[in-house]
């Protein structure tokens, strides 16, 4: 039963710190994308790849967002200096066509 | 620019009846729309999908419809069973991988 993974379930850290949050796509899909969900905002879109290439991050803040995918098996999302406006649950979802297939998220809280 | 809007914020039913969760979308370019199913604490679950050729697609006790004309689609849960109580995101895609989603319509089914 393929799932995507990500790790940390759960992160607290102080403001100013950085945060890195880790996915593992599914083997064989091509697209993998990040959200954020906020109470306000719903799902929102950071950043996704193809074929490991960034095609768009439009959706994150540049100056201290980034995005990567050293290898196939791994995404990375981090975030340096961390705020606490930062606080929300991050996904990763991986995709091969139309349909996206999500990992459990990491619940990140920044004090 | 919301996209793709969900109205209901929330829908309760009994169990057995009828669930009728809507979508709408205002961008013309979609063409393959999707629904998830979210549970606390997990990420989004893809759930059923339908393309823009189509009206209608059904899966067991999921349907969705499609009308074109009004850029509404909507979900039919039947029977509503109480495990059905998630939070429900419509999406759209736009002849790529990247997803538009809805805000969300949490459905509580009432025993």
């Amino acid at each position: 039963d393929a799932r995507v993974t990500q790790t940390p379930r759960h992160k607290v850290t102080e403001m100013g710190q950085e945060v890195t949050m880790r996915c593992q796509p599914i083997l064989g899909h091509n697209t993998v994308f990040w959200y954020r969900q906020t109470m306000m905002q719903g799902l929102e879109l950071l950043a996704y790849f193809r074929n490991r290439a960034p095609l768009d991050d439009s959706g994150m803040p540049k100056d201290r967002f980034s995005a990567e995918m050293p290898d196939a098996t791994l995404a990375t999302l981090k975030i340096q200096p961390s705020e606490p406006r930062d606080s929300a649950v991050y996904f990763c979802a991986s995709g091969h066509g139309h349909t996206q297939y999500f990992g459990p998220g990491t619940r990140l809280t920044v004090l | 620019d919301q996209q793709v809007k969900q109205n209901s914020p929330s829908l309760s039913v009994q169990e057995g009846r009828i669930s009728i969760l809507n979508c709408d979308y205002t961008n013309s370019m979609f063409d393959y729309f999707l629904w998830y199913k979210k549970y606390p604490a997990e990420g989004p679950t893809f759930l059923i999908s339908i393309s823009s050729i189509k009206d209608k697609n059904e899966d067991g006790r999921f349907t969705v419809f499609l009308n074109k004309s009004a850029k509404h689609l909507s979900l039919h849960i039947v029977p509503s069973q109480p495990g059905d109580s998630a939070v429900y995101f419509c999406a759209a895609s736009d002849r790529g991988s990247r997803l538009t989603f809805g805000e969300g319509t949490q459905l509580t089914v009432n025993p």
